[in-house]
């Protein structure tokens, strides 16, 4: 089992929806959860984290976390073009202090 | 403000050349990363400095691999008898401290012929 699960896609929406995006962490002793944005050919650029449990908003994206579940998404509304990209979702804590672990990222597909 | 920067962007090299790859964090960060990035492979976790400490080498794919950190600011990478499974894009991120963001570099693009 790898210690962050995300699915490959691609995730193809129209535009103005909403885009979900999920991540599932093996080590419960994480304890921050990042959200990255990465197009092709550049580096990954930081959209959201969170820390505790619940829903936390910025923008027209939301990060949603449940520690019980060992779960983490990312929701886009008004979902434009240019959010096409690959969204990575990252942990640290746990066994992995400072370090960042990385899932293999969900690539979004925004069609007008 | 200026953000993490690397060089040189692109290296080609022949299999069996040493490398060496740099990093210039964020001014003020005291803590910097190494991840190498490849194809099916996603992005992974190779060193980390934080200050004074030791670093941890952990993600060291093996010992062919080395890094230092000069003066607590500037890393090099080193990649010795490179070997063709070593071309990925290397990328470093800087954070004011290991329970800060991560801000990543432009990253560092090396093919091994």
């Amino acid at each position: 089992q790898k210690e962050v699960e995300q699915n490959s896609g691609p995730l193809s929406v129209p535009e103005g929806a909403i885009a979900s995006l999920n991540c599932t962490y093996s080590d419960r002793g994480s304890q921050s959860f990042f959200w990255y944005r990465q197009y092709s050919g550049k580096s990954p650029e930081l959209i959201m984290f969170i820390y505790s449990n619940g829903d936390k908003e910025d923008g027209r994206f939301t990060a949603q976390l449940n520690k019980a579940s060992q779960y983490v998404s990312l929701l886009i509304r008004d979902s434009q073009p240019s959010d096409s990209a690959t969204y990575l979702c990252a942990v640290r804590g746990g066994t992995s202090y400072g370090k960042l672990t990385f899932g293999q990222g969900t690539i979004l597909t925004v069609h007008p | 403000g200026a953000g993490v920067s690397q060089s040189p962007s692109n290296k080609v090299t022949e299999k069996g050349k040493d490398v060496e790859l740099r990093c210039d964090p964020i001014s003020g960060h005291t803590a910097l990363y190494w991840y190498r990035q490849s194809l099916g492979q996603g992005l992974e976790f190779l060193i980390y400095f934080q200050g004074n400490s030791a670093p941890d080498k952990s993600g060291l794919p093996s010992d062919r691999f080395s890094a230092e950190r000069t003066g607590g600011s500037v890393s090099t990478l080193t990649i010795q008898r490179t070997q063709q499974e070593d071309s990925a894009v290397y990328l470093c991120a800087s954070s004011f401290g290991p329970s800060d963001t991560q801000y990543f570099g432009p990253g560092t693009r090396l093919t091994v012929l």
